[in-house]
């Protein structure tokens, strides 16, 4: 089945520093989503990305489509401790009855004050 | 708003008790989703309603019972459960499924299940 992969699995940076990850499929997607998850939270979505290119900003946080429509990108500029989490990109797979939302395998942020 | 709130936070339950989870929003949305999650993976779709009707059962083992009451709400009834069924369960709304056009789903806050 479609699979999504984030790299890096995880990430340990400095307050202020800038912060890049990224989501690849194999197959193409149409609409790609950006989530945070805190500990013991739900994810919380971040940046909806629909168009094949697009950029996309949130105050810090940055999200590109990428033009194969294969990727796409999220970028935390000057990083602060409340972005410790895991950030899962997903999208939407057709399956005729089975519709749903293909999730990655995430990326974990540790920032150290 | 973009809220979706659920119930309880924590649950602790034994393997013979019963015990249900609930999980409410006000968004007008006609989609709603049950997810189990096990720590620092993704969430796996378990239960999906379109305008109050169950549209998809993920192979989910009928020790869990979803229902939605009205568009507002859902729940998942619980009995019999196994200690490897412990876990993060979410609930997600979205405008409509399978989402033409918009595709993002809102999480409530989940409740953390522990079954011993």
């Amino acid at each position: 089945g479609q699979q999504l992969n984030q790299s890096p699995q995880s990430m340990f940076i400095q307050e202020g520093e800038d912060v890049s990850m990224n989501c690849t499929s194999s197959s193409i997607f149409n609409t790609w989503l950006w989530y945070k998850q805190d500990p013991g939270e739900g994810p919380v979505l971040l940046i909806a990305l629909y168009k094949a290119g697009e950029l996309t900003s949130n105050g810090r946080l940055t999200a590109q489509f990428g033009i194969t429509r294969k990727d796409s990108f999220l970028n935390i500029s000057a990083s602060i401790p409340s972005d410790v989490g895991i950030y899962f990109c997903a999208g939407p797979h057709y399956g005729g009855a089975t519709n749903k939302l293909i999730f990655g395998t995430g990326t974990l942020l540790a920032v150290q004050p | 708003d973009t809220e979706v709130t659920q119930t309880p936070k924590h649950l602790v339950m034994g393997m013979t008790n019963k015990k249900s989870l609930k999980c409410e929003q006000h968004m007008g949305h006609r989609a709603m989703y049950w997810y189990k999650q096990k720590a620092k993976k993704p969430p796996e779709l378990m239960f999906v309603y379109s305008y109050e009707k169950l549209s998809i059962n993920e192979s989910v083992p009928s020790r869990f019972s979803p229902e939605c009451p009205n568009s507002s709400l859902l729940n998942l009834h619980l009995h019999a459960l196994q200690p490897e069924d412990s876990a993060l369960y979410l609930c997600a709304s979205s405008q409509e499924w399978p989402g033409q056009g918009n595709h993002e789903q809102y999480f409530g806050p989940g409740t953390r299940l522990t079954v011993t």
